[in-house]
């Protein structure tokens, strides 16, 4: 069974730019969530992903937007870049009927300058 | 709205010493509720889950935590501490139910003294 995967690891863009994050569910599952998380706090609920559709928002603006595929992977995109944006994002899948145990990939480390 | 509180930003142990993260949280409708562990550089692991069944829940590498509604509390415990258990810890909470988002603590970082 392959686990959550996310790429690229680190990546380094600047303010204004644009940036493209992947993920890759783990086998079987139907849902996934994007999460931020900043130096020394805890992650933070981006949105989530069902079957394509998006399932829920946090309190993001519009420059975060997400997609997921038929194969439930899925991309997080984030448009006019902030230094304020610079974190861990992390990517989590679950099947929606299994309540809600979402696992983990290794996430992106994003530094925006 | 949920949220969850972890009182102590950094909790140090002796090896061997009991191990007492606390979380408390708040739901406005039945919750389920997470400790995960994050070591350096990596991704959350799962430690634990309570969705309701037993109050008392077993995870992995040792650790435990209870559910207490009175309480509102989801504390975590392991009887005698590992040099391997330092890492930061997080507490989260969602609605009961389906794959919902999860809202979590600020963490806590675990220190373990030889």
């Amino acid at each position: 069974e392959t686990g959550v995967t996310q790429s690229p690891t680190h990546l380094i863009k600047t303010r204004g730019q644009q940036v493209t994050l992947r993920c890759s569910s783990q086998s079987g599952h139907n849902t996934v969530s994007w999460y931020q998380q900043a130096l020394g706090q805890g992650p933070q609920f981006i949105f989530q992903y069902y079957r394509e559709e998006e399932n829920g928002r946090g309190n993001f603006p519009p420059r975060f937007s997400g997609l997921q595929f038929p194969n439930y992977s899925s991309e997080l995109n984030v448009n006019a870049l902030e230094l304020d944006d610079s974190a861990l994002y992390l990517c989590a899948s679950s099947l929606e009927n299994r309540g809600s145990e979402q696992y983990f990939g290794p996430g992106t480390r994003l530094t925006v300058t | 709205a949920q949220s969850v509180t972890q009182l102590g930003s950094h909790v140090s142990v002796s090896e061997g010493a009991l191990v007492l993260l606390r979380c408390n949280y708040s739901s406005s409708v039945p919750p389920y509720l997470f400790w995960y562990v994050q070591y350096p550089n990596q991704g959350l692991q799962l430690l634990l889950k309570y969705t309701s069944a037993a109050t008392l829940v077993k995870g992995i590498n040792g650790f435990e935590a209870e559910f207490k509604k009175s309480e509102t509390s989801f504390h975590l415990t392991k009887p005698s501490a590992h040099m391997s258990d330092a890492a930061e810890y997080f507490c989260a909470v969602s609605p009961s139910g389906s794959a919902r988002q999860l809202t979590f603590g600020s963490g806590t970082q675990l220190t373990v003294l030889p």
